[in-house]
């Protein structure tokens, strides 16, 4: 298994652009999030969801779009980028019914200028 | 919504001493508390987790107590190597609320040879 994978590792954007970031994983576990981790702070939630076809917004959801139309893959959609989205972004799923343990990919670096 | 305060930020350890982290939990729902281990540029890894209906966890040289009553939970290393010497993240997650993690700020551990 590949486990949890992201693409781009890294990503420059000038301020206004769009992107995605992409996460999949191959466990076909239920759960997946994104968190983004600011320079000397810990991971803050953005957006989760519970199984295809469900998301939901977690502690800073403001700039960030997200759909889950496959159990396998939760994209990250900026829409106006803005250097204040400079982070490291993770992608993290979870088997529910299984061991508590949260899987993480191993993030994508974003710089706005 | 869950707050997690972990202190020290930064502790500075000989070779060998061991070291002590903290964190404090504000929602009494919250049951399940993992640490987390976060190496410059890597993804945060699973060193031990416990569950609310246990109060404390061994797992070689680390190991977690926790304080249902005063809503804390402790790190404790042994033993200290280099090789520890890193970012630690403690996290809480309640039943409800799609299950996702709140994370504290983040200790860094330096452990001098």
């Amino acid at each position: 298994n590949a486990g949890v994978t992201q693409t781009p590792k890294f990503q420059v954007l000038k301020t206004g652009q769009s992107m995605t970031l992409q996460c999949a994983q191959d466990m076909n576990h239920e759960y997946m999030s994104w968190y983004r981790q600011d320079p000397g702070m810990g991971l803050r939630l953005i957006h989760y969801s519970v199984g295809a076809g469900i998301t939901d917004q977690g502690e800073v959801p403001n700039g960030y779009n997200v759909s889950r139309s496959t159990t396998e893959d939760f994209p990250l959609r900026l829409l106006s980028a803005a250097p204040s989205q400079t982070s490291v972004y993770f992608c993290a799923s979870r088997n529910p019914t299984g061991r508590d343990e949260q899987y993480f990919g191993p993030g994508t670096r974003l710089t706005v200028t | 919504g869950e707050n997690v305060e972990q202190h020290p930020s930064t502790l500075s350890v000989q070779e060998g001493d061991s070291a002590v982290i903290k964190c404090t939990y504000s929602d009494s729902a919250s049951n399940y508390f993992p640490w987390y281990k976060q190496e410059l540029g890597k993804r945060p890894q699973l060193i031990i987790d416990i569950r609310s209906n246990v109060g404390e966890k061994k797992d070689q040289r680390i190991a977690v107590t926790l304080n249902k009553t005063a809503k804390h939970f402790s790190l404790h290393i042994t033993e200290t190597q280099p090789e520890d010497s890193a970012v630690y993240f403690c996290a809480a997650r309640v039943h409800n609320a799609g299950n996702m993690l709140t994370f504290g700020g983040g200790t860094r551990l330096m452990v001098k040879p």
